[in-house]
């Protein structure tokens, strides 16, 4: 079965530059979520989209910002890198508002570096 | 929001063992997944349960949603078992979105 991608698996990049994570759903799911989790933490919550219209938000810094596409993938964008933002970011995604179940799939992750 | 908390936070275990893990959540919950987290970091889903019992292989987990707790438990105990399960509920008070909120985890380490 059709899983959830992210892309790249891994990223480097220095303090002050911006990076952009790519998120596929699995197909016909209309729900995508956003997770950071750092080193030792659980993952938190960062923004959703349903039918790519942000549906809900949580504790994403302001200097990132996301999106979702007309073929329902979806990018993080984030600028001016801090070492803070080294962490594991996950997508997810659901198909519960198109009458699937709530559960999420989270994808592989991309693990960001900032050095 | 919803509070969720797992225990215990460590948990040794001989290979072959049983355990049972617990999660207890403030409020209801639409949803209520369980998932483990292996070395590599990803995160695998075990169960989606939000009430009842299911059962896959040698994992089962039970959701009392009255009583605001779900409980995994893991028979016969392997070392591919060792990571992080994570308890997460879905997020209250937005209108939609329903983010899930984790607990802390459980680290498990099976010896061989």
């Amino acid at each position: 079965a059709a899983g959830v991608i992210q892309s790249p698996r891994h990223l480097i990049k220095e303090k002050r530059e911006t990076a952009t994570l790519k998120c596929y759903p699995i197909p016909r799911h209309d729900t995508v979520y956003w997770y950071q989790q750092g080193p030792g933490q659980d993952p938190q919550f960062l923004i959703s989209f349903y039918e790519k219209m942000q549906s809900d938000k949580g504790s994403i810094p302001d200097r990132f910002s996301a999106q979702q596409f007309s073929d329902y993938h979806s990018e993080l964008n984030m600028s001016s890198l801090e070492l803070g933002d080294s962490a594991l970011y996950f997508c997810a995604s659901s198909g519960r508002l198109a009458g699937g179940s709530y559960e999420q799939y989270f994808g592989p992750g991309t693990r960001l570096t900032v050095t | 929001g919803i509070q969720v908390e797992q225990s215990p936070p460590d948990l040794i275990l001989q290979e072959g063992a049983n355990s049972t893990l617990r999660c207890n959540f403030s409020d209801s919950v639409n949803n209520l997944q369980w998932f483990h987290q292996n070395p590599w970091g990803q995160l695998i889903n075990l169960f989606y349960i939000p009430s009842g019992t299911k059962q896959n292989g040698r994992l089962s987990a039970t959701t009392v949603a009255t009583e605001r707790y779900s409980l995994l438990y893991i028979s016969s105990s392997q070392t591919t078992d060792s990571g992080v399960y994570f308890c997460a509920v879905e997020r209250t008070n937005s209108n939609s979105g329903y983010a899930l909120n984790f607990g802390k985890g459980t680290s498990l380490l099976v010896t061989p």
